[in-house]
């Protein structure tokens, strides 16, 4: 029941910037676009979230198309540390549960 | 800050056996959550407290899961009996403020092998 289209994966180069994509065409105009991850043996990270506004901050940037129909995880300068599964999540405002989907799978090449 | 705290971090349990899994939040905060990924598939809702009361516990899968949060701190999740199909991880998370104000933090998990 995800709301979300996210590629399988995808692989980075070190030291570049990472443009994750997320279509979520059917997005209602009061759900957020979040984003998690999780790096291997860990639990999900919250990463950033936005509404209508391109969002940044010390791990990442999102950006949002005016139409909100899809929308982009910027990670400006990938490293090792940044391989993980990353999940595109659309939320209601009132909406405490998360839906992940299956995600894509980021790999960052040295 | 300490995190969100699961223990154990791993479980080996034979069918037909009890395992109880158990969550700390992050002090203070009042919503908890567990989740669980079993093998092969996404990540799902389990339930969620605000303080010591379930506010949605549509996502357990059978009434071999009990969940408590007695006194409005720590958590447990009770599987008994334990199925294969009960393997996998499950994961825990608390937030501060239901809805969307606040994220939520995740714990480590807890790795559960039924045999």
């Amino acid at each position: 029941d995800a709301k979300t289209t996210q590629p399988t994966s995808m692989d980075c180069a070190e030291g570049r910037a990472a443009n994750l994509p997320c279509n979520h065409s059917t997005i209602s105009g009061n759900e957020y676009v979040y984003w998690y991850r999780q790096i291997h043996s860990q639990g999900p990270q919250y990463i950033i979230h936005g509404l209508k506004n391109n969002e940044t901050n010390e791990m990442a940037s999102l950006i949002i198309t005016e139409d909100r129909k899809s929308s982009t995880l910027i990670l400006p300068h990938a490293t090792l540390r940044d391989t993980a599964v990353y999940y595109c999540i659309v939320r209601g405002y009132n909406d405490y549960k998360l839906s992940f989907g299956a995600g894509t799978t980021v790999t960052v090449r040295a | 800050e300490a995190g969100v705290t699961q223990f154990p971090s791993h479980s080996v349990i034979e069918k037909g056996q009890t395992v109880t899994l158990r969550c700390d939040p992050i002090s203070g905060h009042d919503n908890l959550y567990w989740y669980r990924r079993v093998m092969g598939k996404e990540i799902k809702f389990l339930l969620h407290f605000v303080k010591e009361s379930k506010q949605d516990e549509s996502g357990m899968p059978n009434n071999r899961f009990l969940a408590e949060r007695t006194g409005g701190t720590y958590s447990t999740l009770k599987v008994q009996p334990a199925e294969l199909e009960d393997s996998g991880v499950y994961f825990c998370a608390s937030s501060q403020v239901t809805g969307n104000l606040y994220e939520q933090y995740f714990g480590p998990g807890t790795r559960l092998t039924v045999t």
